[in-house]
């Protein structure tokens, strides 16, 4: 099993630039999240999916965040523009209902 | 309100000393308790989590964690550690098994291996 893939690993841009990462689900789970962590704030819930249906978005920051899971196995989240505090590691993590989530390696996102 | 608390930001143990992680939690319901560590530069990696039955629990990588309801406390555990388990570690709490399956994160405890 692959885990959790997520793309890219790194993400460099200038601020006001639009940024999407990407989240390949293990097979066959079912719920899909996407997480932030920084040393200010922590790990930090923005948005979670069951069944590709999104069930809380209420951690996305503003109308600048938005994800969408096109398929069942398949997430993105954009930033759009993004700005220099968007800067963060973006984890995505998937399970298959049973509570434990299993989390890909992260996105580093550096906006200048 | 439901939520994690680890106590300790940071705590440095000298290799082959005994650890425990504190964790505290709040929950209205029946809580399924999870540890995860993190590497620096990498993701979480679930080391253990707790259902039901046996209040201990054994995980990944020698570590264990006893969950008392009584204290609402799930502390994680290892007898000598490692160079290598130097690492950030998480405790999370979550609701009913097949539930909407959201986890609840503490804010982690840093682990310094002394040598």
């Amino acid at each position: 099993d692959a885990g959790v893939i997520q793309s890219p690993r790194h993400e460099v841009t200038e601020m006001g630039q639009e940024v999407t990462l990407r989240c390949k689900l293990i097979s066959g789970h079912n719920s899909l999240f996407w997480y932030r962590q920084t040393m200010m704030r922590g790990l930090e819930l923005l948005i979670y999916f069951n069944n590709n249906v999104p069930i809380d978005d209420s951690g996305m920051p503003e109308d600048r965040f938005s994800a969408k899971m096109p398929n069942a196995s398949f997430s993105t989240l954009k930033i759009q523009p993004s700005e220099p505090r968007d800067s963060a590691v973006y984890f995505c993590a998937s399970s298959l209902q049973t509570g434990e989530q299993y989390f890909g390696p992260g996105t580093r996102l550096t906006v200048t | 309100a439901q939520s994690v608390t680890q106590p300790d930001i940071h705590i440095t143990v000298s290799e082959g000393a005994s650890l425990e992680l504190r964790c505290n939690y709040s929950y209205g319901a029946t809580p399924y308790l999870f540890w995860y560590v993190q590497s620096p530069g990498q993701g979480l990696q679930l080391l253990l989590k707790y259902f039901s039955g046996d209040t201990l629990v054994q995980g990944i990588k020698g570590f264990e964690a006893e969950f008392k309801r009584s204290q609402s406390s799930f502390n994680l555990r290892k007898p000598s550690v490692h160079w290598s388990d130097a690492a950030e570690y998480f405790c999370a709490v979550g609701g009913l098994r097949g539930s909407q399956g959201n986890l609840i994160f503490g804010k982690g405890t840093k682990l310094s291996v002394k040598p």
